[in-house]
């Protein structure tokens, strides 16, 4: 069974940092690329950014939004990605998921960003 | 940025009759590989969202065959052609073929 398991969500001040991981399971982790999805309380679905595996020289790619102060990375050894995030902004606050996008999709993680 | 427009934005279906949810992008998902990068997407109240149909038409594995995804290029829809109470919820279209990523606005589905 495919299984994604995100943590490291929390409460963090304006200007801080965090970071989140994703544990995968029961699928091909080094030979995917995974992606960031987040999603503020009553809103759409955002894509984050995402890391390719490493037949494709693990390329990252961000939002707009995000780029510069988030970093995607990965770990195939552990089957683990990670979203490390800094400067944090109080409109960052959201659920975050990681994806394999044609893999489930975990529980998310909760960031709140604020003072 | 690929803009991603579904529409409506809500439905209102009674159990057993179809509902379809069109999804338009502003530019062609059809990748030179051959495959179009259109994926739909389900949340259901106070879940996670999860995969119904990828590369436009292909089911995800445990999906009922009464949902269908179909189009190419620039428009696309997610039918389902019986309505059941375990539908409910919001969708989302997505395309893949370029970041950043996008999703469409969501259509919620309910029964009446």
């Amino acid at each position: 069974e495919v299984q994604l398991v995100e943590s490291g969500g929390g409460l963090v001040q304006p200007g801080g940092s965090l970071k989140l991981s994703c544990a995968v399971s029961g699928f091909s982790f080094r030979d995917s690329s995974f992606h960031w999805v987040r999603q503020a309380s009553g809103k759409g679905l955002e894509w984050v950014g995402r890391i390719r595996s490493k037949a494709k020289s693990y390329a990252t790619e961000y939002a707009a939004s995000v780029k510069g102060r988030f970093t995607v990375s990965r770990d195939d050894s552990k089957n683990t990605a990670y979203l490390q995030m800094t400067s944090l902004k109080t409109e960052d606050t959201a659920l975050y998921y990681c994806t394999g996008l044609s893999t489930p999709w975990g529980q998310g993680t909760l960031v709140t960003v604020a003072s | 940025d690929i803009v991603m427009t579904q529409t409506p934005l809500s439905l209102s279906v009674t159990p057993g009759q179809p509902a379809s949810i069109s999804c338009k992008s502003s530019q062609s998902l059809l990748h030179s590989d051959g495959k179009t990068y259109l994926y739909w997407y389900l949340q259901k109240p106070g879940q996670s969202p999860q995969l119904l149909i990828y590369e436009v038409s292909n089911r995800f594995s445990g999906v009922p065959d009464r949902i269908s995804g179909s189009g190419s290029g620039t428009d696309f829809t997610l039918t389902i052609s019986r309505v059941e109470a375990e539908d409910v919820g919001l969708y989302y279209c997505m395309q893949s073929i370029q970041p950043p990523l996008t999703f469409g606005g969501g259509t919620k589905v309910e029964i009446k």
